[in-house]
């Protein structure tokens, strides 16, 4: 199975903070990738497909960039919605694979 | 509106089974495949299984193979999971998915495994 890995863990910032999430694939996995937010008692949403398109409905402040093995989500100005946990998935092959996920918090 | 509906969840006992249920609507549900994915209590996702369009593509975690069967009646737009044997470790919020891209998620159902 493909192995993802994403830093950091936990990320403090405040409102207005540029914040960027790091996900590596353990191989290639192309741009095969996509990244979810996911907040307390509710189900993940996804934010980025295909490693840097934009979901339908989704602020333009997310972006995502990468390939092959090495990715980033950024939230280019951290607004209050988005104190949240974020994880990358890889869908290159099955089985389906997550990162640890990133918990965003109040500095 | 594409929604999924999960059911079926509950306290269950080592050993024991379940069938978790997946009501879709509001897109096609026999032209996509799906999954089922879960999450730990405090913890991460982990993919649990996923059943092609027609079903004639299944496939299964390592930690549920030879336990869990995932199925569908498009029919009935439906997506099931029969759980059995279950583990401590099964404990979790079960969701159901849309396509590997998880697109659409439903509100899960929680089942625990507990004697």
């Amino acid at each position: 199975d493909i192995q993802m890995t994403q830093s950091p863990s936990t990320l403090s910032a405040s409102v207005g903070d540029r914040v960027t999430i790091t996900c590596r694939a353990s191989q290639s996995i192309s741009s095969w990738l996509a990244w979810y937010q996911q907040k307390p008692g509710k189900a993940p949403k996804l934010l980025i497909y295909k490693a840097s398109s934009l979901e339908s409905g989704v602020p333009s402040r997310f972006s995502g960039s990468g390939s092959g093995t090495e990715f980033t989500l950024t939230i280019s100005s951290l607004q209050p919605d988005d104190f949240a946990t974020y994880y990358c998935q890889q869908y290159n092959s099955y089985s389906l694979t997550f990162g640890g996920g990133t918990k965003v918090e109040i500095k | 509106e594409v929604q999924l509906v999960e059911s079926g969840g509950g306290l269950v006992q080592p050993g024991g089974s379940l069938r978790l249920s997946c009501a879709a609507s509001g897109f096609t549900f026999s032209s996509y495949s799906m999954n089922w994915v879960r999450q730990a209590p405090g913890k991460g996702l982990e993919w649990v299984s996923y059943i092609s369009s027609s079903s004639s593509t299944i496939y299964y975690a390592d930690s549920v193979k030879g336990r869990f069967t995932i199925s569908r009646d498009n029919a009935k737009n439906s997506l099931y999971l029969q759980m059995n044997s279950l583990r401590d470790e099964d404990t979790a919020v079960y969701y159901c998915a849309r396509e590997a891209v998880l697109d659409y998620w439903g509100q899960g159902t929680l089942v625990t495994v507990s004697s």
